[in-house]
C-alpha cells in the first residue's frame, strides 16, 4: 500500500525556517517525481514545487514563483523522503502542505501526464507572530 | 501562467442528478487537464487524468471531456458521499495551475 506521511509542521514566527519532511512507502520511491502543494485554510489548491526521480542521476527541480529563492526541494531515496526547507517565512506561507507522488516528468517549460496520483495527510504551516 | 476557471463556484443538486463543471484554461492546453476531489478535512484525490482518463478505482459515474482551452466534468448520478469540492488542474506549461474549485452540495 502507498503511504506519504508529512511532518515537521508547526507555528514559526515570520521570517523563521521550517523543514518538512514526506516519509514514503509501498512502492519505489527513486523511481518517482515528487511534489509539494499547498492550501491556504479556506482556500484552494496551490502547486509549490517539483523534483524529479533521481533514476537518471540528476534531479529537475522547479518552484512556483511566491516561493523562489526561500524554499528548497530535496530527497533521500536512501531514506524514502522528501523534504521542504521553507526559509524567511511569511503570513501568507501558512497552509497545509501536501507531499504527493507525480506520475508523469517535467522538463523546459512543460509537463508531461503530470498528476499527482497519491497524497499525503498533510501538515500545517502556521507563520505568525 | 495559465489560469484555470472553473464553473460554478459551488453548487446544490440531489441524489440522482447529473452534474456539470467546466473548467477553462487561458490556453491552449491540449488534453492537459487533470481532476480531483476533495473532502473536508482531507487530502485531495484523483479522479480523471489527461483530461477523460478515468483513475484505477474510481466510480465510473465520474467522467471528463474537452481539450484545447475548454473542459467538462460530469458526476453522471449524483450520489450522498460525492459531497466534495473538486478541483481542475492543468500541467502543459509550467507552473502547473489548479482552478478555484467547486464545492458540490446535496
Amino acid at each position: 500500500e502507498v503511504q506519504l506521511v508529512e511532518s515537521g509542521g508547526g507555528l514559526v514566527q515570520p521570517g523563521g525556517s521550517l523543514r518538512l519532511s514526506c516519509a514514503a512507502s509501498g512502492f519505489t520511491f527513486s523511481s518517482y517525481s515528487m511534489t509539494w502543494v499547498r492550501q491556504a485554510p479556506g482556500k484552494g489548491l496551490e502547486w509549490v514545487s517539483y523534483m524529479s526521480s533521481s533514476s537518471s542521476g540528476s534531479s529537475t527541480i522547479y518552484y512556483a514563483d511566491s516561493v523562489k529563492g526561500r524554499f528548497t526541494i530535496s530527497r533521500d531515496d536512501a531514506k524514502n523522503s522528501l523534504y521542504l526547507q521553507m526559509n524567511s517565512l511569511r503570513a501568507e506561507d501558512t497552509a497545509v502542505y501536501y507531499c504527493a507522488r507525480a506520475e508523469g516528468y517535467c522538463s523546459g517549460s512543460r509537463c508531461y501526464k503530470y498528476y499527482f496520483d497519491y497524497w499525503g495527510q498533510g501538515t500545517l504551516v502556521t507563520v505568525s507572530s | 501562467d495559465i489560469q484555470m476557471t472553473q464553473s460554478p463556484s459551488s453548487l446544490s443538486a440531489s441524489v440522482g442528478d447529473r452534474v456539470t463543471i467546466t473548467c477553462q484554461a487561458t490556453q491552449d492546453i491540449s488534453n492537459s487537464l487533470n481532476w480531483y476531489q476533495q473532502k473536508p478535512g482531507k487530502a485531495p484525490n484523483l479522479l480523471i487524468y489527461d483530461a477523460s482518463n478515468l483513475e484505477t478505482g474510481v466510480p465510473s459515474r465520474f467522467s471528463g471531456t474537452g481539450s484545447a482551452t475548454d473542459f467538462t466534468f460530469t458526476i453522471s448520478s449524483l450520489q450522498p458521499e460525492d459531497t466534495a469540492t473538486y478541483y481542475c488542474q492543468q500541467y502543459h506549461h509550467l507552473p502547473p495551475s489548479f482552478g478555484g474549485g467547486t464545492k458540490v452540495e446535496i
